[in-house]
């Protein structure tokens, strides 16, 4: 099955510099990527996704980089704020038979310094 | 439009009690999923109904069932609570077939004791 690892654990940076959160999956034949969102005590909520075909897709100040070949998936917060202090994590979709799973990595708690 | 909404919220449980955590969507999607988040381990599936009617087994489903009810509702069950079992866990839902937003409930913080 698929398996996905996420780093950093934790991301410490000040208000205003960027933050790069790198996840890697295993299984060759995922083809949906999201990250979530979590804020402390709050559900996860989805910030940003990229399918297979798309090597690069962004919102706003959030960016999501795709390389299928080395099977990594990258997010991308620029000009970060306090208010971007949460978990986030990636994820990638596992098929079985047709039926999509999503296998999460561990998250990365970041904090954005004022 | 409520979404996902899990009930209880908060629960302590004595090691051996039993108790059902409830899970209710009014999106009308297909797909339903119990995941448990513990510190350091991410979100990781326990159980899963593609549809109403099916249900199966995630990555760690030993020491709990499920019954998806009806197409609204995905309960899941404790038999004997053990501590190993304390946990955060969330109910999910999703269109099936396609890649799509998994929209979560709120939680339920659950100790066993």
């Amino acid at each position: 099955g698929e398996n996905v690892e996420q780093h950093p654990s934790t991301l410490s940076v000040q208000e205003g510099d960027s933050a790069v959160i790198k996840c890697t999956y295993s299984d060759s034949a995922s083809n949906y990527f999201p990250w979530y969102k979590q804020e402390l005590g709050k559900r996860p909520q989805l910030i940003i996704d990229i399918r297979s075909n798309v090597g690069e897709k962004k919102d706003q100040r959030i960016a999501v980089t795709l390389n299928k070949t080395a099977k990594h998936f990258s997010l991308h917060i620029t000009e970060t704020q306090p208010e971007d202090s949460a978990v986030y994590f990636c994820a990638a979709s596992e098929r079985n038979t047709g039926f999509q799973k999503l296998v999460f990595g561990t998250g990365t708690r970041l904090l954005v310094s004022p | 439009n409520a979404g996902v909404t899990q009930n209880p919220k908060f629960q302590v449980l004595k090691t051996g009690q039993s108790m059902t955590l409830q899970c209710a969507q009014d999106m009308n999607h297909n797909s339903m999923y119990w995941y448990r988040q513990d510190p350091g381990m991410g979100l990781r599936l326990i159980y899963y109904s593609a549809s109403e009617g099916t249900t199966d087994k995630g990555e760690v489903p030993n020491g709990y069932n499920v019954s998806r009810l009806n197409k609204r509702e995905f309960s899941l069950r404790l038999e004997s609570a053990a501590p190993s079992q304390t946990s955060v866990y969330f109910c999910a839902t999703q269109l099936s077939i396609e890649d799509t937003e998994a929209f979560f409930g709120q939680g339920t913080r659950l100790t066993v004791v």
